[in-house]
């Protein structure tokens, strides 16, 4: 079945980096575009990264420009999100979802989410 | 990044029509179609409506999307108990180049 499974999630200290992954079955991964959300504990969606379907260009949420990177392996169908020089402030869920074409930048594949926790 | 506007929380009784509103502007529900999700407590969000009024396969037809200029709204109709949830808007926003969010509609049954 169509499915998004993401990994690579844990508790990090401030300052440190780590590479989260989203491996996709069921659907034309290479086709979709790709898009990294996070929510923070008890609050609401934030979105935080998205990259064609080709990876020829990608875009960021302001609040993580320059510190994280999206990026996607088409021929192994993965999406990752490499985070570097993390803060407490970006302990969240962080969830990978897939856009289909054409749907307007909709979420219609979503993981099941990865915890975060940047804490000293 | 700013975000879409929504009312906090919302409610309604079994049977019930509610509505869910969506504020914007003309970079983003202005020239963009609007998306809404719907979210239950420990689970991920799901895609409810797409483009503004489209439905994803499976998702019942009580559920409705439209737009008037720099708003949106999500309509649900015949409101069962399975609808509380977390509701959220989206729209890519063409001068910031990132998607927004609206901040969330809590959905109570009463």
């Amino acid at each position: 079945q169509v499915q998004l499974v993401e990994s690579g999630g844990g508790v990090v200290q401030p300052g440190t980096s780590l590479r989260l992954s989203c491996a996709a079955s069921g659907f034309t991964f290479r086709t979709y575009g790709m898009h990294w959300v996070r929510q923070f504990p008890g609050k609401g969606l934030e979105w935080v990264a998205f990259i064609w379907s080709d990876g020829q260009n990608k875009y960021y949420g302001d609040s993580v420009k320059g510190r994280f990177t999206i990026s996607r392996d088409n021929s192994k169908s993965i999406l990752y999100l490499q985070m570097n020089s993390l803060r407490a402030e970006d302990t969240a869920v962080y969830y990978c979802g897939g856009d289909p074409p054409r749907s307007g930048y909709a979420f219609a594949v979503w993981g099941q989410g990865t915890m975060v926790t940047v804490s000293s | 990044q700013s975000v879409l506007t929504q009312p906090p929380s919302a409610s309604g009784t079994p049977g019930q029509r509610v509505t869910i509103s969506c504020s914007g502007s003309i970079s983003n529900i202005g020239r963009e179609t609007v998306n809404w999700y719907h979210q239950l407590p420990g689970t991920a969000p799901k895609l409810l409506v797409y483009n503004t009024n489209q439905r994803p396969s499976g998702v019942p037809d009580r559920f409705s999307g439209s737009k008037s200029g720099t708003s949106a709204s999500l309509a649900i109709s015949g409101l069962q108990s399975e609808d509380e949830a977390d509701y959220y808007c989206a729209a890519w926003d063409d001068s910031l180049q990132a998607v927004l969010f609206g901040g969330g509609t809590k959905l109570t049954v009463l």
